[in-house]
């Protein structure tokens, strides 16, 4: 337990279907990230908010729009997805310059 | 830019035998390094680190030192037991932003697998 909660543990969604995951820490943590880990691939810096602001996006495609309302929270909304986006979506969070702390993750299958 | 590189696996090894887990990585300045463990169905979870040279990480009967010489932080622990089966990731912060501030960089994974 690292503090760090997704939600929902598991999804499948259809390619048409709009779905959203959510990431709660009420670690302190001033920056939180969306990764993306998929089977035989090294694990996927998405995007990544410092102070609620975005500082970073990884060439994501644009069927994947974050959200950061404020610093314990961190949302995906996912909107018409391929099959090929079927994966483990880990949030994570750090405070400063310390460890990235990770959550259980999503694991998303995409029909 | 900066990137890490572990050993291919899977690795097999019987309980309390002795594991290693090479990583190196190469870096522009000074990063910080880590190594995360990943349960079966599980996030990550930090294992231990190291911020400068010749630290040693240890934690669990885990131990990994900082050799900026070789550019290495290799994964050792003198005695492996079923539920150390796993996935594990070496990291570096990215050396952009100085060494600690910056995001992480992940190697591959290498999976471990340990029989009774």
């Amino acid at each position: 337990e690292t503090g760090v909660t997704q939600t929902p543990r598991h999804l499948v969604m259809g390619m048409t279907n709009k779905k959203s995951l959510k990431c709660e820490q009420h670690l302190g943590h001033n920056a939180m990230y969306w990764y993306k880990q998929s089977a035989k691939k090294p694990l996927e810096l998405m995007f990544v908010y410092n102070f609620k602001e975005q500082t970073e996006n990884n060439s994501v495609p644009s069927r994947f729009s974050p959200e950061c309302p404020n610093s314990s929270h961190l949302f995906l909304h996912l909107h018409t997805l391929q099959p090929e986006d079927s994966a483990l979506y880990l949030c994570a969070s750090r405070l400063l310059s310390n460890a990235i702390y990770f959550g259980p993750g999503t694991r998303l299958t995409v029909l | 830019g900066d990137s890490v590189t572990q050993m291919e696996g899977p690795v097999t090894l019987s309980e309390e035998a002795f594991l290693t887990i090479n990583c190196t990585y190469t870096a522009t300045g000074y990063p910080s390094l880590f190594w995360y463990v990943q349960y079966p169905g599980e996030g990550l979870q930090l294992l231990l680190k190291a911020t400068k040279a010749d630290d040693k990480g240890s934690n669990k009967g885990f131990e990994a030192t900082y050799r900026k010489e070789t550019t290495s932080f290799h994964l050792e622990k003198g005695s492996v037991q079923v539920s150390d089966s796993a996935v594990y990731f070496c990291a570096l912060s990215d050396s952009r932003y100085g060494g600690s501030q910056g995001n992480l960089i992940f190697g591959k994974g290498t999976k471990l697998s340990v029989k009774p």
